[in-house]
């Protein structure tokens, strides 16, 4: 069993619904939990980080972590096509320097 | 603000070789991470230097090594290279543990 689980999809919706990401781990040491975009053929970029358990929204995005579930998720108000992108859940621990542990990754497509 | 540079773009090496692949991290970033990305799945961490010094490594065998310059630009050497090597090579700089900034990556692949 891997240490973070995402399910691939992929996932395809129709533009503006709202998208429900999720992960769960197994690691209850994690401490900060990061989401990241990537699009094909490019390198993953950060769209929010949480600290512990709790919930953050920045703009459409919204992220969620439940450290007593092992389980967090990112939402997406309003999607748009320029979203289509595989999004990556990553999490790391205090010890573990910045070594980060990544989902597998889930394939997003949102028609027009 | 300079981002995350990697070179080549992408390679093509033959079992056997060897191959060095190199970052310049982002201004002011004095950590570097290496992660290994193979198709359809997400990103493996191999190492991480701070300050020229490996401080942190994955689950992956000696053949892959690395080094870190003074400017905190780093290379990714991988010798003996096998068919599974074949992936997207990933650098990360950070000054945070949670705010890590990937590059474009360098696609290799190893026939």
């Amino acid at each position: 069993q891997k240490e973070v689980e995402q399910d691939p999809g992929p996932l395809s919706v129709p533009e503006g619904a709202i998208v429900s990401l999720n992960c769960t781990y197994s690691n209850s040491a994690f401490q900060y939990f990061m989401w990241y975009r990537q699009y094909s053929r490019k390198g993953p970029e950060l769209l929010m980080y949480t600290y512990s358990s709790g919930n953050k929204e920045d703009g459409r995005f919204t992220a969620q972590v439940d450290k007593s579930s092992k389980y967090i998720s990112l939402f997406i108000r309003d999607s748009q096509p320029s979203d289509s992108a595989t999004y990556l859940c990553a999490m790391s621990s205090h010890n573990a320097g910045n070594m980060l542990t990544f989902g597998g990754g889930t394939r997003l497509m949102v028609k027009p | 603000e300079t981002g995350v540079t990697q070179s080549p773009t992408h390679l093509i090496k033959t079992r056997g070789q060897q191959v060095t692949l190199r970052c310049s991290s982002q201004s002011g970033h004095n950590t570097v991470s290496w992660y290994q990305q193979a198709l359809g799945q997400g990103p493996q961490f191999i190492f991480q230097y701070y300050r020229e010094e490996e401080n942190g490594r994955g689950n992956f065998p000696p053949r892959f090594s690395g080094l870190q310059f003074p400017n905190y630009s780093s290379e990714l050497n991988v010798n003996a290279l096998e068919l599974d090597d074949s992936a997207l090579y990933l650098c990360a700089s950070s000054d945070q543990i949670y705010e890590q900034f990937f590059g474009p990556g360098t696609r290799l692949t190893v026939l």
